[in-house]
């Protein structure tokens, strides 16, 4: 089974100054995937950035990047410059790479986090 | 850029009423899904689809069955809606082992 840990229920952060949304994992797949997505308030999901669990290097996506630390199984988000428009909710999510034994789709069920909660201040 | 549409953004609906959320998304994606969301609680698959006519049970689906006839179109049915399932549902698509698209929601109220 597959669990994402996102201890920071709500975040603040200044305008113009970055900031890291904490993301942990916990899975028995040797191979997975990371996903980051933001929900603003008008409810639509939209994906920012993957990391692959083999990726060697970490994941960068303009001003975001994922700080991937696979021994402490952790995938922080980190935001550079922030802006107004930044502040959403923030969800971690993985999957296993793992192709399936048969036919189906539930190797690419996405298990998420509770998410956190971005304030940007002006 | 993939769209995924979802039939109503706000629904009213009272309890026993058979209620019918539909999905529909333009990119020719193999896999779709359905989620409820609620606070504290994050996100919760209720159903996917891999292919046309094929389902699988998410980790909720008590109360819910859905219907996919053809490939761009997803849809979750509620039996009998009760006051518990009032929500925040997300429907999403994909190609298989790539990121999930998500529509915009529906916040179903059931009264």
């Amino acid at each position: 089974a597959q669990k994402i840990t996102q201890t920071q229920p709500g975040m603040f952060v200044q305008e113009k100054e970055a900031v890291t949304l904490d993301c942990t994992y916990d899975t028995s797949d040797p191979s997975y995937g990371l996903f980051w997505y933001k929900q603003p308030s008008s409810g639509e999901m939209i994906f920012l950035i993957y990391q692959g669990s083999y990726d060697q290097q970490n994941a960068t996506e303009g001003r975001y990047s994922l700080n991937f630390q696979k021994a402490r199984k952790s995938a922080n988000l980190v935001i550079s410059a922030s802006q107004l428009g930044d502040s959403a909710m923030y969800f971690c999510a993985m999957r296993t790479l793992t192709p399936p034994i048969h036919s189906g789709g539930s190797n690419y069920k996405l298990t998420f986090g509770k998410g956190t909660l971005l304030t940007v201040n002006p | 850029d993939v769209k995924v549409t979802q039939s109503s953004r706000y629904l009213v609906k009272r309890t026993g009423e058979k209620v019918f959320l539909e999905c529909v998304q333009d990119m020719d994606h193999e896999n779709m899904f359905w989620y409820r969301q609620d606070p504290g609680l994050g996100l919760r698959l209720i159903y996917f689809s891999y292919d046309v006519k094929m389902k699988e049970k998410g980790d909720i689906p008590e109360g819910y069955s859905v219907s996919r006839e053809k490939k761009e179109r997803f849809s979750l049915i509620l039996e009998s809606a009760s006051t518990n399932q009032t929500s925040m549902y997300l429907c999403a698509s994909s190609f298989p082992a790539y990121e999930q698209y998500f529509g915009p929601g529906t916040r179903l109220t059931v009264t």
